[in-house]
């Protein structure tokens, strides 16, 4: 079955380090996103990207925040200088929404640590 | 503005019946999404409604009612593996169906005892 990987699984950075999370997500998908889980709350939407481009992105997702589809495969996030409350799961899925029921499709998650 | 309400925590016999409520206000509603989420793993789908009524897949069942703003998850025949968080997430299209996104409440954890 296809699934949506992730890498690294775990990361841990010193504050104020660039890092990049990869995502190979589902090859038919048109539809990628990024989320973040803060251990012990909910999933929260970063953003969204379609088309090439970002669809949208939520209030989270700041200037220190970029995505990337660079090779037709691959789909990244930067967080460009970490901050101790950038600690998080963070998850990419992807869709198709013309596909049954254009559920998303979650990667397993990084997890990263900011020291 | 956006809210999606589920009670914290709740707690079922192995083998019982469990609902799970979830009561939701967006501003956009293009479906309502169930996924289950063990700690530390990626959520994964369980059910879809998008029309009012049940929805019926094997031991699970979901409900919706588009008016009332309201959906229930129901487990029958409970097994210890079902121990998990329950998300609910309401689909939001954006405009122009660009952005497909899920918006998620706050999970409620189930912990099924023998």
């Amino acid at each position: 079955e296809p699934e949506v990987t992730q890498t690294p699984s775990h990361q841990v950075t010193q504050m104020g380090q660039e890092v990049i999370l990869r995502c190979v997500p589902i090859s038919n998908h048109l539809y990628f996103y990024w989320y973040r889980q803060i251990l012990g709350q909910k999933v929260e939407f970063l953003v969204s990207f379609y088309n090439n481009e970002i669809s949208e992105k939520s209030e989270i997702f700041d200037d220190q925040f970029s995505v990337e589809r660079p090779d037709g495969s691959n789909f990244t996030l930067k967080i460009r200088s970490t901050k101790l409350e950038d600690s998080a799961m963070y998850f990419c899925a992807s869709s198709d929404p013309g596909l049954g029921t254009g559920e998303l499709f979650f990667g397993e998650g990084s997890r990263l640590t900011v020291l | 503005g956006q809210n999606i309400d589920q009670p914290t925590e709740m707690t079922a016999t192995e083998g019982a019946i469990v609902q799970i409520n979830c009561t939701y206000q967006t501003s956009g509603f293009n479906g309502l999404f169930w996924y289950q989420q063990h700690a530390g793993e990626a959520p994964t789908f369980l059910s879809y409604n998008v029309l009012d009524g049940l929805e019926e897949k094997g031991r699970f069942s979901s409900f919706l009612s588009r008016s009332k703003g309201y959906s229930y998850l129901l487990l029958k025949e409970l097994q210890m593996k079902d121990s998990a968080y329950y998300l609910c997430a309401v689909r939001d299209l954006g405009y122009g169906g660009a952005t497909n996104k899920l918006i998620f409440g706050t999970g409620t954890l189930l912990a099924v005892q023998p």
